[in-house]
């Protein structure tokens, strides 16, 4: 597509629901980005995926967050038995592959997350 | 770390004032971006830095770079109302990209 896709755009659930968040990155990009973003906050980053290495996963805040990234394309965000403080914005990014003129992220839209 | 620091936190200024933002850093690095986020949503790539350039200009938008003093700066000159937005740094780490917690700007009419 012509942009970072992410769906569903908002997610309204119960705490201790299991939620599963979708980003659809640039067609070629090779880098993809997840973060959050709570409300009046920066960025929190989560993981990151490059290419066929392993994702650097440093800042996903418990075990309870994981992501994968399905043939080097679209990415799941899975957050297991949510609690209150993971409502968020979650926003995902791409890039280019590795090189001085692919530096910039292009990002989505977000998931605005609530869980009641 | 090596999260950027915005300051200010927020700025209100009058449609035709300069607005300026102010971006710390810890550790090297080789570039320094600025982005934009209208309505908590998703960002915009305002302007890309390398370490070895001092001042960039993009339309309304000029960015400076000190490397010495870890520092940065966005200069929106006869702003906008159009231009009210949050306003971050971003600086490379690692392969990740690590954001502050960014400048809220808001212009008056």
């Amino acid at each position: 597509g012509a942009g970072v896709s992410q769906s569903p755009s908002n997610k309204v659930t119960e705490k201790g629901k299991d939620v599963e968040l979708r980003c659809d990155p640039i067609s070629g990009h090779t880098a993809l980005y997840w973060y959050r973003q709570s409300l009046g906050q920066g960025l929190e980053f989560l993981i990151y995926f490059q290419g066929n290495s392993a994702p650097d996963k440093s800042g996903l805040p418990s075990d309870r967050f994981s992501a994968e990234r399905t043939g080097g394309s679209v990415s799941t965000l899975t957050i297991q038995r949510t609690q209150q403080e993971d409502s968020a914005v979650y926003l995902c990014a791409s890039r280019g592959p590795e090189g001085a003129t692919n530096e910039k992220l292009f990002f989505g839209s977000g998931t605005q997350l609530s869980v009641l | 770390s090596q999260q950027g620091e915005e300051d200010p936190q927020a700025l209100s200024i009058q449609e035709g004032e300069n607005a300026t933002m102010n971006c710390s850093y810890k550790t090297s690095i080789n570039n320094l971006q600025w982005y934009r986020q209208n309505s908590g949503r998703g960002l915009v790539h305002l302007i890309l830095i390398r370490s070895n350039e001092r001042e960039k200009h993009s339309g309304r938008l000029r960015v400076t770079l000190d490397t010495s003093k870890k520092s940065s700066s966005l200069l929106i000159t006869a702003s906008r109302a159009a231009d009210t937005a949050s306003y971050f740094c971003a600086t490379p780490y690692t392969g990740k990209l690590i954001f502050g917690q960014g400048t809220t700007l808001q212009v008056k009419p």
